[in-house]
């Protein structure tokens, strides 16, 4: 079945620190990939999305690639700013599913001054 | 982006009780609209999928008569708890595609219910 395993939170990091938020899926086929982020108080927004292997989706200096061989999708930003501070979400939509999602657990970052 | 929004963002009820929430686009017309429950510190569950003028199709494990949906019209689709539980209480999220390409769910902002 499809499944997606998400690094744990929270976590906290100083502004301009380096992040990296490990997600790694289970799935048949080929899926498409996704993280999705949440603002406190807010409903869920892309963030980035890589729909085949060796695709790297970027947005906003956060990027991720798709790795079949490791099937993984770690996200990563060089520089994190206090207005990265939110819960960030791992995604997969399974390839002949329809337009069925299935997400991490999500992963709350903060970013102090 | 598209929006979608919630109606209520939190909900108190009491044991028994029915509550209703709702699922907009706001902006778009939405063909498909989702429904998800998230516990805490847990994944966005999909409870069920629904297209506008037809039955929605629950997920293995969720009662369809519990959990109602309706989405009659390209705007809007309501999940209806019934007869509320303590166990039903939870975080609700809707979201809608169609504005945004096949691939892509736009999401509201979430309803918190309580049931006392």
């Amino acid at each position: 079945g499809n499944s997606v395993t998400q690094m744990e939170g929270p976590v906290t990091l100083s502004e301009e620190a380096f992040l990296t938020i490990n997600c790694t899926y289970t799935a048949t086929g080929y899926p498409s990939l996704f993280w999705y982020v949440q603002y406190p108080g807010e409903g869920l927004q892309l963030l980035l999305k890589a729909t085949k292997a060796d695709d790297k989706g970027s947005n906003k200096g956060f990027e991720a690639t798709y790795r079949k061989e490791t099937t993984s999708f770690h996200l990563e930003k060089g520089s994190v700013q206090v207005s990265d501070s939110a819960v960030y979400f791992c995604a997969l939509r399974g390839q002949g599913t329809g337009n069925q999602f299935y997400f991490g657990t999500g992963t709350s970052l903060t970013v102090i001054p | 982006g598209a929006v979608v929004s919630q109606h209520p963002s939190r909900v108190i009820c009491k044991s028994g009780t029915s509550v209703k929430i709702e699922c907009r686009s706001l902006d778009f017309q939405a063909t498909t609209m989702f429904w998800y429950r998230q516990f805490p510190k847990q994944s966005l569950m999909l409870m069920a999928t629904s297209n506008e003028g037809s039955k929605a199709t629950y997920e293995q494990g969720v009662e369809k008569d519990k959990f109602l949906i309706n989405h009659a019209s390209l705007t809007l689709s309501t999940l209806t708890v019934t007869s509320a539980h303590p166990e039903d209480s939870s975080f609700y999220i809707c979201s809608a595609s169609g504005g945004g390409g096949i691939n892509e769910q736009f999401f509201g902002p979430g309803t918190r219910l309580t049931v006392l």
